[in-house]
């Protein structure tokens, strides 16, 4: 079982839908969860940090933690062609230190 | 958020050479900074994690005496692929950690190797 597991895709969504993503992961004491975007060729963006249990909201972004159930969720509202990308789950284990990843999820946005 | 800048953004070089790739912090002191790789259309690999002032860490399969990690102060990490071959042309992306253990890791632009 992987660390961190993502659905790889492609979520195919119409512009102005809401695009739900979701990830698990393994270890029960993981203390920091991040999700990146990374467009084709470029380096990650870090678009949104929970680090405690429900909702956290940025802009059209709205990021869920449920430790509980380990996983963590992002919801784009409005989708735009230009969110098109791969949103990449980042998870600090609870040794810490270092981020483990998801395989990422292929976003496609359609006009 | 954070600023991370890389340098050079690609670069080509001749089997048997070695290249070095800067990684610094522009607005913020970095304790710790991270060295990944990633192939095309697959994820993040980290390669080692960089604590200033002391040895790196490397993960398990990566050579240390081949990606020569150097990370001499707060806002600068350097890695070396040394003697270079075509299996390591790859994109280096480093990251550097604001702040506590738990803290957001900012990328920087990353870094094109492609060894002829």
């Amino acid at each position: 079982q992987k660390e961190v597991e993502q659905n790889s895709g492609p979520l195919s969504v119409p512009e102005g839908a809401i695009a739900s993503l979701n990830c698990t992961y393994s270890d029960r004491g993981s203390q920091s969860f991040f999700w990146y975007r990374q467009y084709s060729g470029k380096s990650p963006e870090l678009i949104m940090s929970i680090y405690s249990n429900g909702d956290k909201e940025d802009g059209r972004f709205t990021a869920q933690l449920n430790k509980a159930s380990q996983y963590v969720s992002l919801l784009i509202r409005d989708s735009q062609p230009s969110d098109s990308a791969t949103y990449l789950c980042a998870v600090n284990a609870a040794a810490g230190n270092k981020l483990t990843f998801g395989g990422g999820t292929r976003v496609l946005v359609k006009p | 958020g954070a600023v991370v800048s890389q340098h050079p953004s690609w670069v080509i070089c001749k089997s048997g050479t070695s290249v070095k790739i800067e990684c610094r912090s522009l607005d913020f002191q970095a304790t710790t900074m991270f060295w990944y790789r990633q192939f095309p259309k697959q994820s993040l690999m980290l390669m080692a994690t960089s604590n200033e002032g002391s040895k790196a860490t490397y993960e398990q399969g990566v050579e240390k005496d081949k990606f020569l990690i150097n990370h001499a102060s707060l806002t600068l990490s350097t890695l070396t692929v040394t003697s270079a071959h075509p299996e390591d042309s790859s994109f280096y992306i480093c990251s550097a950690r604001v702040g506590l253990v738990w803290g957001e890791q900012f990328f920087g632009p990353g870094t094109r190797l492609t060894v002829l």
